[in-house]
């Protein structure tokens, strides 16, 4: 069964440290991996987009990673910011489906 | 503004009523979405539309029937309001259906059936 699973289901941290964000799918065949921020009262915003072949990638403070040969991708988010606060969440897709995790609720603290 | 924008925001309900979100882009997208957010804040297609015509139909009850008079809106009305349809919906649209670009989506309708 396709599924995506998220790790941490909550975490709190202080505005300034850094903090990992997991995501492990089993979903075949794999076509590729997406991670949105979701805010509070909105819809979900991609941050990145990850293939077969990458295995890293930076969008500002994010950096995504992906092992395709053990299927499992993190989010790493670098001097977090009090806008960090949101929902992270990580979609598979393969071939016509796309397979949404439940995400992970980051809140910053001051 | 371009955008996915989705009408009402807000939406409370009784039970047994007939209801109907809206949702418009004007990115020049060709499919639309809609998606159920559940309490476990799962995200659920439940319909896709493209150019009009409808491409994913996943297993709904068929008192949610999309309607999609032109390519840049596609409303989702709901029949026999139930207490288990509470959640909020979310509209989306992208360029192409089943390729690597990134869905935009509108900001939901929080639902609430009582």
């Amino acid at each position: 069964k396709n599924q995506v699973e998220q790790s941490p289901q909550s975490l709190i941290i202080l505005e300034g440290k850094n903090c990992t964000l997991q995501c492990n799918y089993t979903v075949s065949p794999f076509s590729n991996l997406r991670w949105y921020k979701q805010d509070t009262g909105r819809g979900p915003v991609s941050l990145t987009i990850m293939t077969f072949s990458e295995n890293t990638k930076s969008n500002g403070r994010y950096t995504a990673t992906l092992d395709a040969d053990t299927k499992q991708s993190s989010l790493h988010i670098t001097a977090s910011q009090l806008s960090d606060s949101a929902s992270y969440i990580c979609v598979v897709r393969s071939d016509y489906q796309l397979i949404w995790g439940a995400g992970t609720k980051l809140i910053i603290k001051p | 503004d371009t955008a996915v924008s989705q009408t009402p925001k807000y939406l409370v309900t009784q039970m047994g009523n007939d209801k109907s979100i809206k949702c418009e882009q004007n990115l020049g997208h060709d499919t639309m979405y809609w998606y159920k957010q559940d309490s476990k804040k799962f995200l659920k297609i439940m319909f896709s539309y493209n150019n009009k015509e409808l491409i994913i139909n996943e297993t709904v009850p068929n008192r949610f029937s999309p309607k999609s008079p032109d390519k840049a809106h596609l409303n989702l009305h709901i029949n026999s309001l139930e207490l288990g349809d509470s959640a909020v919906y979310f509209c989306a649209s992208s360029q192409e259906a089943y390729v690597r670009d990134g869905y935009t989506f509108g900001s939901g309708t929080r639902l609430t059936v009582v």
